[in-house]
């Protein structure tokens, strides 16, 4: 069974960009559509950002965070990168990747990573 | 964008109890509907999928209910390690969560 693992903590400057990566292990890398959720400090409320698949490298995002989200994958090393940009205050949340199951569980999301927290501030 | 709205926000109960939490869908989205618990500290973890499929390892007194707009997740007895915030998430192309429920000890 897949499991994923998320870099660590980042604290990042108003403006600046940070760059969220989840590496998978214990199957392979094929064609899963790994997606981006993202919850405010103490438990907020879960926001879907988009997705990425691992074969293709096509994406699809939220509309909310089009022209700021950038989803990339490195199939070499079974990775999967979220970057966004132009951050604010309002971007202090943990971020997980996850997969969508397809067809064996109604595109719902089986494997999460542990969770990244990304903190902005001055 | 689909909006799911959950009730109660809280639901306050006791172990061994049976706990009734509810999801709306602002439009019909069939069966395409998720549950998730969450615990402090960790990742959500997929409960309920296709509205009523028990993911694997899920324990039986965790069931799901509804179709269209309408779903409910029912917990048949509450253990001790259920206590916890559970969302509803919507599985269009362009998924959706709800505002959760957290059940908490009474």
């Amino acid at each position: 069974q897949v499991h994923f693992v998320q870099s660590g903590a980042e604290v990042k400057k108003p403006g600046a960009s940070v760059k969220v990566s989840c590496k998978a292990a214990g199957d392979t890398f094929t064609n899963y559509f790994l997606h981006w959720v993202r919850q405010a400090p103490g438990q907020g409320g879960l926001e879907w950002m988009g997705w990425v698949n691992s074969n293709t490298g096509s994406t699809n995002y939220a509309q909310r965070f089009q022209g700021r989200v950038t989803m990339t994958r490195d199939s070499s090393i079974s990775t999967v990168y979220m970057e966004l940009s132009s951050l604010t205050s309002d971007d202090t949340a943990v971020y997980y990747c996850t997969r969508d199951c397809g067809g064996d569980c109604s595109d719902a999301f089986d494997f999460w990573g542990q969770g990244t927290t990304v903190t902005v501030s001055s | 964008e689909i909006v799911l709205t959950q009730s109660p926000a809280t639901l306050s109960l006791s172990p061994g109890e049976r706990a009734t939490l509810s999801c709306r869908a602002s439009q019909s989205i069939s069966s395409y509907l998720a549950w998730y618990q969450q615990k402090p500290g960790q990742a959500p973890r997929l409960l309920i999928y296709g509205a009523s499929s028990r993911a694997t390892g899920i324990p039986a007194r965790f069931s799901g209910s509804g179709s269209g707009t309408d779903f409910t997740l029912t917990i048949s007895s509450l253990e001790p390690e259920d206590f916890a915030l559970y969302y509803c998430q919507q599985r269009g192309t362009w998924p959706t969560f709800g505002g959760g429920t957290k059940v908490e000890i009474k």
